[in-house]
């Protein structure tokens, strides 16, 4: 258990639909970042916030967005599904922003059908 | 559950034996690199990184070679045991932090008992 816990595990959504995915850090943990695994695209990088601010921005689609919560904990917001948002959703953090270990999450599955 | 790509390039070796995982990055200009594994249906695990100022870098049963002239990364684990069997992506980064990491296509290691 790597300490980072995502909400849900699973989601089926319909084309055109709006969810947000969830992400705890690991106690302590001041950055966290998102990522997203397709089976064509690979894993890929979206956004990485610390300390409640943004830091570094991926290949993140406008129809896309996140936020990190004075608690430390952030959500990823994805609109206007497509099919093409079909992928797994990795959460990771780690203690401060420069070249330290990251934790991930075990990740939320959204199916958009 | 399946977490990469469909063609990903496999490894296939006798347990007991040494792994050697390659990785060619596409960047001159990253200064960090990290080797994750990723078990099927987990997220990606922090294995070990290495700074752009070495050549090698050594942990428990892995080892980082890193050629900057060829733009080349490899991972060997020693004494493969069954238990590393999992996808193995190697990931660079130009500004020397977790965040905005450029991920490799991953190969999948299979371990034979």
């Amino acid at each position: 258990d790597s300490g980072v816990t995502q909400t849900p595990k699973h989601l089926i959504t319909a084309t055109g639909q709006r969810v947000t995915l969830r992400c705890s850090p690991r106690s302590g943990d001041l950055s966290v970042y998102w990522y997203q695994q397709s089976l064509d695209q690979g894993l890929q990088f979206l956004i990485q916030y610390y300390n409640g601010e943004e830091r570094a921005k991926g290949n993140i689609l406008e129809r896309f967005s996140a936020q990190q919560f004075p608690d430390l904990h952030s959500e990823l917001n994805l609109s206007s599904l497509e099919l093409g948002d079909s992928a797994l959703y990795f959460c990771a953090s780690s203690l401060l922003t420069g070249d330290t270990e990251a934790f991930f999450g075990q990740g939320t599955r959204l199916t958009v059908v | 559950g399946e977490s990469v790509g469909l063609h990903l390039p496999t490894l296939s070796v006798q347990e007991g034996d040494n792994s050697i995982i390659n990785c060619a990055y596409s960047n001159s200009a990253s200064d960090y690199f990290i080797w994750y594994k990723q078990e099927s249906g987990k997220g990606p695990q922090f294995i070990i990184d290495i700074r752009s100022n070495m050549d090698k870098r050594q942990g428990q049963r892995v080892t980082v070679l890193l050629n900057k002239t060829v733009k080349h990364l490899s991972l060997q684990i020693a004494a493969t045991q069954p238990g590393d069997s999992a996808v193995y992506f190697c990931a660079e980064n130009a500004g020397g932090s977790q965040g905005n990491l450029i991920f490799g296509k991953g190969t999948k290691l299979s371990v034979k008992p």
